[in-house]
């Protein structure tokens, strides 16, 4: 299966807000609710942001929120910080008994 | 505490084997699914397998299906990922991740991490 696409970098200068996509296609992002977002900072493991499209794990801020729109997903950070400065990636069920991955989208804070 | 830790990752060749644990603490194993997550330098993730809360149900990327096998030990709180014919783009951090849910949808989300091991294929 093909990777969901997610553009290669985004950026905002502090206080802004961000919206980072990840479009797949009917099959998947399309037909459910089963889409995470992860923030990865370099040289650490993933660390859950978003799952289930809108859900927020425990104790992540409520400034990143999640949201869909037919094959799009998308992920926005606002008040942006400078320790959202990471690489961001989305994750969604394929319907077809596996996971797919986006790409990966860097966030730069100006 | 949850905590994931992997380890046997290193150095093998082209063609080779190895067999990568998972050993896990802080939280009741036998009730979560399990993903297997690589990154190669660089690059970004990959998911390459899902095993059930009792093993029921395996499913396996296509770039691996064949030459990896995936088990676990809920009695030993231990998860296992066996390598074989190993090739040069299984060049990777491999991490093992906890699911969300007990089905492959739900664990599209893995809410606790390990740190990784680095597998290195190359002669």
């Amino acid at each position: 299966q093909s990777a969901l696409t997610q553009p290669a970098s985004v950026s905002g200068s502090p206080g802004q807000s961000i919206t980072i996509s990840c479009t797949g296609t009917s099959a998947d992002v399309g037909s459910y609710k089963f889409v995470s977002w992860y923030q990865q900072h370099p040289g650490k493991a993933p660390k859950l942001v978003i799952y289930e499209v809108t859900q927020r794990p425990s104790g992540v801020s409520d400034r990143f929120s999640g949201s869909k729109s037919g094959n799009t997903a998308s992920l926005t950070i606002s008040g942006l910080q400078s320790e959202d400065e990471a690489d961001y990636f989305c994750c969604a069920y394929s319907g077809r008994s596996s996971l797919l991955f986006g790409g990966g989208t860097k966030v730069t804070v100006l | 505490e949850v905590q994931l830790v992997e380890s046997g990752g290193g150095l093998v060749q082209p063609g080779g084997s190895l067999r990568l644990s998972c050993a896990v603490s802080g939280f009741t194993f036998d009730m979560y699914s399990i993903n297997w997550v690589r990154q190669a330098p660089g690059r970004g993730l990959e998911w390459i397998s899902y095993i059930s809360s009792r093993s029921h149900t395996i499913y396996y990327a296509d770039s691996v299906e064949g030459r990896f096998t995936v088990s676990r030990d809920n009695a030993k709180n231990s998860l296992y990922l066996h390598m074989d014919s190993l090739r040069h783009e299984d060049t990777a951090v491999y991490y093992c991740a906890r699911g969300y849910r007990d089905y492959i949808g739900g664990a599209a989300a893995n809410d606790f991490w390990g740190q990784g091991t680095l597998v290195t294929v190359s002669s």
